[in-house]
């Protein structure tokens, strides 16, 4: 069945520590791939996203995302993690041309000040 | 600019009791239109998407179903809430032939 995965649950760091989140997707064909961020008492809001190009893609707050076509994977990145970078974390895939987004579980990420 | 509203923001509801929620988004025409629910550990359940009036989709089987009355105005409803309806019910909108979701507030169902 086709899936987006997100292996990590609850992830706690403490500030300025390095954040790698998982995302794997089983879809094949072409895809679109986001990331969205879950602020505590906040709207879902798009922090990245990737069409095509450079598969290593910038986004909002110091986040970057990795597209590796071959491992199907959008690994989410910062290089050091504030305490207002706490929230909860979501891949999606579309499938180009359709018109759904499927999601991951999420990941809940804790940054301890 | 789009804005995109929800409501009620919560709600409490017992066991047998009918549903409506509404989505209304502005300063768009013709969006495609999502209802999510979101539970704890499952992340984001794709319900209904509708990519105009009166023409929607289901994805998942259950006691819940959709309309879109107008343009911009998407509806969720139950005519007999179950327990496991209980959950974070977001809609969200699409331009036609875009890429991007955006996403509302969001309504805390609590189905007792």
């Amino acid at each position: 069945a086709q899936s987006v995965s997100q292996h990590n649950h609850h992830v706690i760091l403490s500030e300025a520590a390095s954040l790698e989140l998982g995302c794997n997707y089983s879809y094949g064909g072409t895809v679109n791939l986001f990331w969205y961020v879950q602020y505590p008492g906040q709207h879902l809001q798009l922090l990245l996203k990737y069409f095509s190009g450079d598969p290593l893609v910038k986004g909002i707050k110091g986040f970057e995302a990795e597209f590796i076509k071959s491992k199907f994977s959008f690994n989410l990145r910062k290089p050091s993690v504030q305490w207002s970078d706490t929230a909860e974390y979501f891949c999606a895939v579309k499938k180009t041309g359709a018109n759904n987004l499927f999601f991951g579980t999420g990941t809940r990420l804790t940054v301890i000040p | 600019s789009q804005t995109i509203h929800q409501w009620p923001a919560t709600l409490v509801q017992p066991v047998g009791s009918p549903l409506s929620l509404e989505c209304t988004v502005e300063g768009t025409s013709n969006p495609n239109l999502y209802w999510y629910r979101q539970a704890a550990g499952r992340g984001l359940q794709l319900l209904f998407y509708s990519v105009g009036i009166g023409q929607i989709s289901s994805e998942v089987p259950q006691n819940l179903s959709a309309s879109r009355p107008q343009d911009r105005q998407f509806i969720l409803s139950s005519k007999k809430l179950l327990l496991s309806d209980s959950g974070f019910y977001l809609c969200a909108w699409r331009l036609a032939g875009g890429h991007e979701q955006y996403f509302g507030p969001g309504t805390r169902l609590t189905v007792t």
